[in-house]
């Protein structure tokens, strides 16, 4: 079973900042939070990673709480390419299988 | 950024064939590798754990004579699909992670962009 839970599809309007929330009520102290892209008929793109609190990098932000139970992709302005689906996983990653859920099918619209 | 190549990227074949896919780390090397089987509009499926110089493990209803695993070198994992049918059919990812003690545990996996196998 996957270890998180996510909203199954969102809308937004070119321009708009969007969040993604993911839960992961059962991660574990060795777990790390990712996120990956996917496009249709292309394999996952690493978006982002992290443990704790908040990272940043040239796409997007990913903001954890403290008890880790969760945690929420932020792309701002978004633009049409960020039409795709979107995973959050939780996992030591190295040397560890990813088990993924169904994901979130953001459809952004002008 | 870590590189992970897979080929062909699309096959079409007849029933009964044996299809080889491959999966290469181009700039690192990964004693583990994993694959995937993704339906349409359906999320990706674990298949098997790839171990360098061991045999694979695979998950829970995968038969392991009909997808064959081999993981001869630390950059390259081979997929082979054993007398093909059209059930067969799907997207097939590979994947794997820099396990270099340098660089730490916290490395993300890096994906394939994927083998489209179509069994006629």
């Amino acid at each position: 079973l996957a270890k998180t839970t996510q909203p199954i599809s969102m809308d937004s309007y070119e321009g708009q900042e969007v969040n993604i929330t993911c839960s992961h009520n059962n991660i574990a102290t060795n777990d790390y939070i990712t996120w990956y892209q996917q496009f249709p008929s292309q394999g996952p793109r690493f978006i982002i990673q992290g443990y704790k609190t908040k990272v940043t990098n040239e796409v997007a932000s990913l903001f954890i709480p403290a008890d880790r139970k969760s945690s929420t992709l932020s792309l701002p302005r978004v633009s049409l390419s960020d039409t795709a689906v979107y995973y959050c996983l939780v996992g030591d990653q190295a040397g560890t299988a990813l088990i993924f859920g169904k994901g979130t099918t953001l459809s952004v619209s002008s | 950024g870590a590189v992970v190549s897979q080929h062909p990227s699309w096959v079409i074949c007849k029933s009964g064939t044996s299809v080889k896919i491959e999966c290469r780390s181009l700039d690192f090397q990964a004693t583990t590798m994993f694959w995937y089987r993704q339906f349409p509009k359906q999320s990706l499926m674990l298949m098997a754990t790839s171990n360098e110089g061991s045999k694979a493990t695979y998950e829970q209803g995968v038969e392991k004579d009909k997808f064959l695993i081999n993981h001869a070198s630390l950059t390259l994992s081979t997929l082979t699909v054993t007398s093909a049918h059209p059930e067969d059919s799907s997207f097939y990812i590979c994947s794997a992670s820099i396990q270099n003690r340098d660089r730490g545990r916290n490395q993300p996996q890096h994906f394939g962009d994927g083998t489209r196998l179509s069994i006629l």
